[in-house]
């Protein structure tokens, strides 16, 4: 069965203190991993996707990269304004179209 | 820039009435979906669309759900009879593409079952 498990469920950062989010996954064959970005009462934002070990993505002080495994969500410098719940979801090809979220990580940025 | 528009944003109704949750995606979009977030817990795909058909569900999607595009630009989601444990926010999204999948969500529906 394809899992997503992301680590750590709530990360509390200073402003300008750089961080890493992580998300480990077990599909039967990968087909895409997508970061989303997620505001309270509102829908996930698309970020980023990944589709071979080795991708990296960069947008802004984010940073996406991939490996076999798992995939980190890399944040440098980051700003109050970042704070969110930042999703990571995978499409393998058991399936024809779904995507599978992980439970998120609550990201609070201090000023 | 284009967005997927949902409506209502909040639904109240009580258990046992029939409810339809309104999305409009985006233009140029293909595949379209529903996917539910119960409160503190992870977003669930519950149906994928695509040619007017059915492409794929989930567990979840049993026959008290139906889909529906009843014209060329809005796609609905019916609950017959509500239960309590229907309350969550429900999303909806699309793609223009299946093999790159990207899709993109709308803001949400919260449903309320009394």
């Amino acid at each position: 069965e394809d899992q997503v498990t992301q680590s750590p469920e709530a990360l509390r950062l200073q402003e300008g203190e750089s961080s890493s989010l992580n998300c480990s996954y077990t599909v039967s064959g990968l087909r895409g991993l997508f970061w989303y970005r997620q505001d309270p009462g509102k829908g996930p934002e698309f970020l980023f996707t990944l589709y071979s070990a080795g991708e990296e993505k960069e947008k802004e002080r984010l940073k996406a990269t991939l490996t076999k495994k798992e995939s980190f969500l890399h944040i440098t410098a980051p700003k109050p304004e970042d704070s969110a719940t930042y999703l990571c979801a995978v499409h393998s090809y058991s399936s024809a179209s779904k995507i599978i979220f992980g439970s998120g990580t609550r990201l609070s940025i201090r000023p | 820039e284009p967005e997927v528009t949902q409506t209502p944003s909040h639904q109240v109704t009580q258990m046992g009435q029939e409810v339809i949750l309104r999305c409009v995606p985006i233009s140029n979009h293909l595949y379209f979906y529903w996917y539910r977030q119960i409160l503190g817990q992870k977003v669930e795909f519950l149906v994928s669309f695509y040619n007017n058909e059915i492409s794929e569900k989930s567990e979840i999607f049993d026959d008290q759900f139906s889909v529906e595009r009843p014209d060329g630009s809005n796609f609905t989601l019916k609950i017959r009879s509500t239960k309590l444990e229907d309350s969550a926010m429900y999303f909806c999204a699309s793609t223009p593409d299946s093999s790159l999948n990207i899709q993109y969500f709308g803001a949400g529906t919260r449903l309320s079952v009394l």
